[in-house]
């Protein structure tokens, strides 16, 4: 089955830019959703088909994909931002969703 | 307000059986295909099933295939999760999820705050 690897954790100072990375095998010919769970919470959609942002969420926020990477970038980072991050595809192949198995991203 | 509120969890026997819910309000329920998504103890998130939104399609994780059934009451804006044979390692918090699209592959964009399911003897 398809696998998504994100790095553990990712540590961050508040204004700064934040990278989370989600490696696959030529993930760039998939669709990437990414989520954001704050402590406590129910996740939330932070970015849809690669680079797409819902309604509410910030312009800070954007992805990328291409080649075995996806990325999340998250600009100008706030305290409020400090949440696990989960990437997401649809595996054809096997007609499951995939998750990544999550990146905390800690605001120093 | 476009909303989701999941219930049936508890605490089941090992092989026991539960019966989840997920109560939709707020959107043309039909029109989207809905997810069960489930987070063990300090774990990350799982994807447990999903269900077009005629109800034709039906997906399953590895791990609960032969065990679940997803399903769905479009009249009464419903979505439902069977769970038989249970076992300790399917102890976790149950969401549903609403896909943004009519796209089945689409992000899951509204969740509900989840139901805790238990099993232990």
């Amino acid at each position: 089955s398809y696998v998504l690897t994100q790095p553990p954790s990712v540590s961050v100072a508040p204004g700064k830019t934040a990278t989370i990375t989600c490696g696959g095998n030529n993930i760039g010919s998939l669709s990437v959703h990414w989520y954001q769970q704050r402590p406590g919470q129910a996740p939330v959609l932070a970015i849809y088909y690669d680079s797409g942002r819902p309604s509410g969420i910030p312009e800070r926020f954007s992805g990328s994909n291409s080649g075995n990477t996806a990325t999340l970038t998250i600009s100008r980072v706030e305290a409020g931002d400090e949440a696990d991050y989960y990437c997401q595809v649809w595996d054809s192949s096997s007609d499951h969703r995939v998750f990544g198995g999550g990146t905390k991203l800690t605001v120093l | 307000e476009v909303q989701l509120v999941e219930s049936g969890g508890g605490l089941v026997q090992p092989g026991g059986s539960l019966r989840l819910s997920c109560a939709a309000s707020g959107f043309t329920f039909r029109s989207h295909a809905m997810n069960w998504v489930r987070q063990a103890p300090g774990k990350g998130l799982e994807w447990v099933s999903a269900i077009s939104g005629g109800g034709d399609n039906t997906y399953y994780a590895d791990s609960v295939k032969g065990r679940f059934t997803i399903s769905r009451d479009n009249s009464k804006n419903t979505l439902f999760l069977q769970m038989n044979s249970l076992r300790a390692e399917d102890t976790a918090l149950y969401y549903c999820a609403k896909v943004r699209s009519s796209f089945e592959t689409d992000g899951m964009d509204v969740w509900g705050q989840g139901t805790t399911v238990t099993v232990s003897s």
